[in-house]
């Protein structure tokens, strides 16, 4: 399909292990962000990336949250040492930035509990 | 820091009727963003506002921009239940474009019969 695709869609783990979660935005675009939902709230920023480097990393909350784009497409969130506060609806998004028209299209985003 | 405001956070209403939902955001972001989530789903864009005073209109519903205010408004009319879901407004972080987008909390709508 041609949309934001992410996996896996749902993920279990136990406290204290790693994870790490994959993001292909739609083929083209530059930009490509991180949000974290938790129930009943709306997405919060993690990171934002402009081709392969880290244009924003203001959101993540702390040291056990990492994220790459290494070929400036796929990206992986990678969080070390879960919590269950870690616990969350993790969305990617991608925009083009053409004529400054910045729309971000939503992948269907990852289920992590941590456990 | 940019904060987006949504009112209502919940909202019922029976079919048939019309009703705002309101956004307040407190920068001189000089774009909004509507999204519609239905539950378990992702967010699906509705409306790109652009500039201010602009309006744009989807079936029954309609958004609205006021820079100047900071206000953007979603408005519905006649209801039917399948408008049912949580509508969330979004800014950029700064007046650029090109950064991240701040949500609101988002309004829960339910469209009665």
């Amino acid at each position: 399909g041609a949309g934001v695709s992410q996996t896996p869609s749902n993920k279990v783990t136990e406290k204290g292990k790693y994870v790490e979660l994959r993001c292909d935005p739609i083929s083209g675009h530059t930009a490509l962000y991180w949000y974290r939902q938790s129930l009943g709230q709306g997405p919060e920023f993690l990171i934002y990336f402009q081709g392969t480097g880290a244009a924003d990393d203001s959101g993540l909350p702390n040291d056990r949250f990492f994220a790459v784009r290494p070929e400036g497409s796929v990206s992986t969130l990678k969080i070390q040492r879960t919590e269950r506060g870690d616990s969350a609806v993790y969305l990617c998004a991608s925009s083009s930035q053409t004529g400054g028209h910045t729309e971000a299209f939503f992948g269907q985003g990852t289920r992590l509990t941590v456990v | 820091e940019l904060k987006v405001e949504q009112n209502p956070l919940f909202l019922s209403m029976q079919e048939g009727k019309n009703y705002t939902i309101y956004c307040n955001y407190s920068t001189t972001s000089d774009r909004l963003y509507w999204y519609r989530q239905d539950p378990g789903k992702s967010l699906e864009s509705l409306f790109v506002l652009l500039s201010n005073g602009a309006v744009k209109q989807e079936g029954r519903l309609m958004a609205s921009l006021d820079t100047k205010a900071r206000l953007s408004t979603l408005h519905i009319t006649a209801a039917v239940h399948d408008l049912s879901a949580t509508y969330f407004c979004a800014a950029h972080l700064t007046v650029s474009g090109n950064t991240p987008l701040v949500f609101g909390k988002g309004t829960r709508l339910s469209v009665i019969a």
